[in-house]
């Protein structure tokens, strides 16, 4: 399956520590994005790689929030000091970037975060 | 600002009735309408789309049409299958950005 993967599948915290996701998007694709989802709720743009260029930042990105494409393959998402409210489901997408805008976002299963 | 408001679910129904999820969207430019699909235990899946008005996206069954008179891109299935349980959402993105803004989704639960 060379869909888009993402590790871990689930992770549990205590409230202050730090935490490190995974994406590996789509081989060939060039735009990566970062979403967040809470329960009930439809997904929330994070974040947009072009190649390793961070393009696009939403101000739900607080400064606890970095996340980094090295190289435009994989990328990151890292929390510090985390927090009971920064429990969610932190999806990644990927696209090949297309003039006009047309192309679209495919999704990874996601990684479900639980902040204790 | 964007944004986008689909009816509360959950909305059940039996097998082989039609199905409407209502979707309106409020826009500051002239946005690509989609609506997604998350089945149980799954990822978000692109279900279909459409780019200007009066297109008709569509697939597995599902349509929808984007209206921009009535800002609206309504999901609609003739006869739905109890596979086709799961939740939609309905989205949009403005030309010449990458962020896709979503609705708050729809739980379908089609019973036997």
């Amino acid at each position: 399956d060379t869909g888009v993967s993402q590790n871990p599948r689930h992770k549990i915290t205590k409230r202050g520590q730090n935490v490190t996701f995974r994406c590996d998007p789509i081989s060939e694709h060039n735009r990566l994005y970062w979403y967040r989802q809470t329960l009930g709720q439809g997904p929330e743009f994070l974040t947009y790689f072009q190649n390793e260029a961070q393009l696009e930042k939403s101000r739900l990105l607080s400064d606890r929030f970095s996340a980094e494409r090295p190289k435009g393959s994989f990328s990151t998402l890292e929390i510090q000091r985390t927090e009971q409210g920064d429990s969610a489901m932190y999806l990644c997408a990927s696209s090949q970037g297309t003039s006009g805008g047309t192309d679209t976002q495919y999704f990874g299963p996601g990684t479900r975060l639980t902040v204790l | 600002g964007n944004s986008v408001t689909q009816m509360e679910g959950p909305v059940t129904l039996s097998e082989e009735a039609f199905l409407t999820i209502n979707c309106t969207y409020t826009a500051t430019g002239y946005p690509s309408l989609f609506w997604y699909v998350q089945y149980p235990g799954e990822g978000l899946q692109l279900l279909l789309k459409a780019t200007k008005a009066d297109d008709k996206g569509s697939n597995k069954g599902f349509e929808a049409t984007y209206r921009k008179e009535t800002t609206s891109f309504h999901l609609e299935k003739g006869s739905v299958q109890v596979s086709d349980s799961a939740v939609y959402f309905c989205a949009l993105r403005i030309g010449g950005y990458q962020k896709v803004t979503f609705g708050t989704g729809t739980k379908l639960q089609v019973i036997p």
